[in-house]
């Protein structure tokens, strides 16, 4: 079975671009999730969304970050205008049913903002 | 609120060494906890999990038992291999209501032949 489905697995780009990341959770699952990991802060919940809607936002940094679930198959999360402290490892992750079913994460998006 | 305090790492060990890293919760209701690894370059992969009270998850040799009257969940494996070194993070989530899991800092493992 596919697992969760990142792209791009890296990204590199200048301060003030924007940068839009991108996730396919596992099929079935109803609930989706966006971390942020970094070496000062650990692992972060930035958003999560249960049967594509937006549950709770309270981790997302500012108004540069944005994240969208159009579908139950296809999430975004983009950052606009970037700056050098977005530098992390994003990951996505995906469960189903309640809060005693483990969540599946992607292998991630390692952000480089120059 | 709900919160994970794991163990400080770095833990570093020898080929076959015992290996515990503690893990305590404070939360309201009946929590699930879970044990992930991360492996270098990846995503947290589930290594095991337990959904109530004397629960003992296990998965690989590694174990967990779930302990309401310390509010513990502390990891232990007999034999550690060099193969174990990555991250672990000790993570609970609230069953009845919202699916988000809350994550300890995470502890880092590594294992010297």
């Amino acid at each position: 079975d596919a697992g969760v489905i990142q792209s791009p697995r890296h990204e590199v780009t200048e301060m003030g671009q924007e940068v839009t990341l991108r996730c396919k959770p596992i099929s079935g699952h109803n609930s989706l999730f966006w971390y942020r990991q970094t070496m000062m802060r650990g692992l972060e919940l930035l958003i999560y969304f249960n049967n594509n809607v937006p549950i709770d936002d309270s981790g997302m940094p500012e108004d540069r970050f944005s994240a969208k679930m159009p579908n139950a198959s296809f999430s975004t999360l983009k950052i606009q205008p970037s700056e050098p402290r977005d530098s992390a490892v994003y990951f996505c992750a995906s469960s189903f049913g309640h809060g005693d079913q483990p969540q599946h994460f992607g292998d991630g998006t390692r952000l480089s903002i120059l | 609120g709900n919160s994970v305090t794991q163990m400080e790492g770095p833990v570093t060990l020898s080929e076959e060494a015992f290996l515990t890293i503690n893990c305590t919760y404070t939360a309201t209701g009946y929590p699930s906890l879970f044990w992930y690894v991360q492996y270098p370059g990846e995503g947290l992969q589930l290594l095991l999990k337990a959904t109530k009270a004397d629960d003992k998850g296990s998965n690989k040799g590694f174990e967990a038992t779930y302990r309401k009257e310390t509010t513990s969940f502390h990891l232990e494996k007999g034999s550690v291999q060099v193969s174990d070194s990555a991250v672990y993070f000790c993570a609970l989530s609230d069953r009845v209501g919202a699916q988000k899991l809350v994550f300890g800092q995470g502890t880092r493992l590594t294992i010297n032949p």
